[in-house]
């Protein structure tokens, strides 16, 4: 299995705080994705990176941010949370070599805005 | 736009019984595509992948596809339902830009 672990596993926040979720990958692939899911809506992209300090926004990227200092590490924040952004969160990595070329999965993040 | 169109929300089949499973993925050049299972509140594990070369891709846990550009399909299919295969379903494609596209996803439930 690849390396991926998301933080926290869940989380219950109040409306309007920041909050930070955590991917932290050992496999050194280039792309890390954050993806919401939803009932009905499968998995909607939010916001991905292409490499250190390169991000760009997905389908669903408003409310939210992210960040890449390392190689390893891709932050998701929200900046204020809503309860809309109430979601099961995944992290996925992939990369361009032919064997990496499908995305690999976290275990997701449960997140409630109450 | 990008997108992958999975038709069918509910699927309920008999345990034995074959099940297909329907995909449709719109995009120019010939994609990457994926099927993905999850059981609930779990992950998303791979199934198949198809690249190129032979439209028809074995997977694990007995699952194939089968690729037809002239109909942009990627169906997943097993001839005999487990009822461990009771789970959630999803395809997938890459394309510009290392994008994932996925599918909104079908619930297989499996009767006894």
């Amino acid at each position: 299995d690849a390396g991926i672990t998301q933080s926290p596993r869940h989380k219950v926040t109040e409306t309007g705080t920041p909050v930070t979720l955590r991917c932290h990958q050992t496999e050194n692939h280039r792309y890390m994705y954050w993806y919401r899911q939803d009932p009905g809506h499968g998995l909607r992209l939010i916001h991905y990176s292409y490499g250190v300090k390169d991000t760009d926004k997905g389908e669903v990227s408003d409310g939210y941010s992210v960040s890449r200092s390392k190689t390893e590490d891709f932050l998701l924040t929200l900046e204020s949370a809503t309860s809309s952004q109430t979601s099961v969160y995944f992290c996925a990595i992939s990369d361009i070599q032919v064997r990496h070329l499908e995305a690999f999965f976290g275990q997701g993040t449960r997140l409630t805005v109450v | 736009a990008q997108s992958v169109t999975q038709p069918d929300i509910h699927i309920t089949v008999s345990e034995g019984a074959s099940l297909e499973l329907r995909c449709n993925y719109s995009y120019g050049a010939t994609p990457y595509l994926f099927w993905y299972v999850q059981s609930p509140g779990q992950g998303l594990q791979l199934l198949l992948k198809y690249f190129s070369g032979d439209t028809l891709v074995q997977g694990i846990k007995g699952f194939e596809a089968e690729f037809k550009r002239s109909q942009s399909s990627f169906n997943l299919r097993k001839p005999s339902v487990h009822w461990s295969d009771a789970a959630e379903y999803f395809c997938a494609s890459r394309g510009n830009f290392n994008k994932f596209y996925f599918g909104s996803g079908t619930k297989l439930n499996v009767k006894p």
